[in-house]
C-alpha cells in the first residue's frame, strides 16, 4: 500500500523559512516522480512544484519560483520542499503526490496523495 | 498560465441521478504526442484529493464505472451516471500540458 507521510509544517512569520518532508514507502520511490500541491484553507488546489524520479528535473510554479526548493533523496524515500523567504498568501496545506514518471506532461497524473502538512505564516 | 474554468461550481444531485460537470481550458490540451493532458480529481469531505481520470477518459484503479470522462481540445465533461451518497466533495479538473498545471476551480456536489 502507498503510504506517503507529510511533515514539518508549522506557524512561521513572514520572511522565515522551513523545510517539509514527504516520506513515502509501499512503492519504489525512485521509479516515480513527486509534486507538491497546496491548498490555503476552504479554497482550491493549487499545483506548486514536481521534481523527477531522478531528481535531475525540477518545476515551479511562478508563485514560488525563486523562494522554494524542490529536491529528493531516492536512499531516504524522501522529498522535500525547502520554502524560504514565506508570505501570508504561502500559509496553506500542503500536500505531496506520487507522480507518474515519463515526459513532464505525464506530470498531471497524481496517483496517490499524502494527508497534508499545514503552513501558516503570520505576524 | 493556461485557465481552466469549471461550471457549475456547485450542484445538488438526487441519488441515483445523474450529473455533470464541465471543464473549459483556455488553450487546448492536445499534445503532439496526440494525447491530451487533462485529468479529473475528487476531493472527498475531509481527505486528500484523488485521481479520478487521467488523459480526458481513462478510469483510474479502482474508479468505479459510473464514472466517466469525455472531450477534447478545450473542452472536457465529467459525468457520473448514477450518483452515490459516496461521492459527495469537490471535483477538480488539471492540464498538465503546459508548466504550470493549473487546476479548475472545483465544483462541489452534495447530494439532495
Amino acid at each position: 500500500e502507498v503510504q506517503l507521510l507529510e511533515s514539518g509544517g508549522g506557524l512561521v512569520q513572514p520572511g522565515d523559512s522551513l523545510r517539509l518532508s514527504c516520506t513515502a514507502s509501499g512503492f519504489t520511490f525512485r521509479t516515480y516522480a513527486m509534486t507538491w500541491v497546496r491548498q490555503p484553507p476552504g479554497k482550491g488546489l493549487e499545483w506548486v512544484s514536481a521534481i523527477s524520479g531522478s531528481g535531475g528535473n525540477t518545476y515551479y510554479a511562478d508563485s514560488v519560483k525563486g523562494r522554494f526548493t524542490i529536491s529528493r533523496d531516492n536512499s531516504k524515500n524522501t522529498m522535500y520542499l525547502q520554502l524560504n523567504s514565506l508570505r501570508a498568501e504561502d500559509g496553506a496545506l500542503y500536500y505531496c503526490a506520487q507522480t507518474q514518471e515519463g515526459p513532464v506532461q505525464y506530470f498531471g497524473r497524481l496517483t496517490s496523495w499524502g494527508q497534508g502538512t499545514l503552513v501558516t505564516v503570520s505576524s | 498560465d493556461i485557465v481552466m474554468t469549471q461550471t457549475p461550481l456547485s450542484l445538488s444531485v438526487t441519488p441515483g441521478q445523474p450529473a455533470s460537470i464541465s471543464c473549459k481550458s483556455s488553450q487546448s490540451l492536445l499534445h503532439s504526442d496526440g494525447k491530451t493532458y487533462l485529468y479529473w480529481y475528487l476531493q472527498k469531505p475531509g481527505q486528500s484529493p484523488q485521481l479520478l481520470i487521467y488523459e480526458v477518459s481513462n478510469r483510474f484503479s479502482g474508479v468505479p464505472d459510473r464514472f466517466s470522462g469525455s472531450g477534447s481540445g478545450t473542452d472536457f465533461t465529467l459525468k457520473i451516471s448514477r450518483v452515490e451518497a459516496e461521492d459527495v466533495g469537490v471535483y477538480y479538473c488539471l492540464q498538465s500540458i503546459q508548466l504550470p498545471w493549473t487546476f479548475g476551480q472545483g465544483t462541489k456536489v452534495e447530494i439532495k
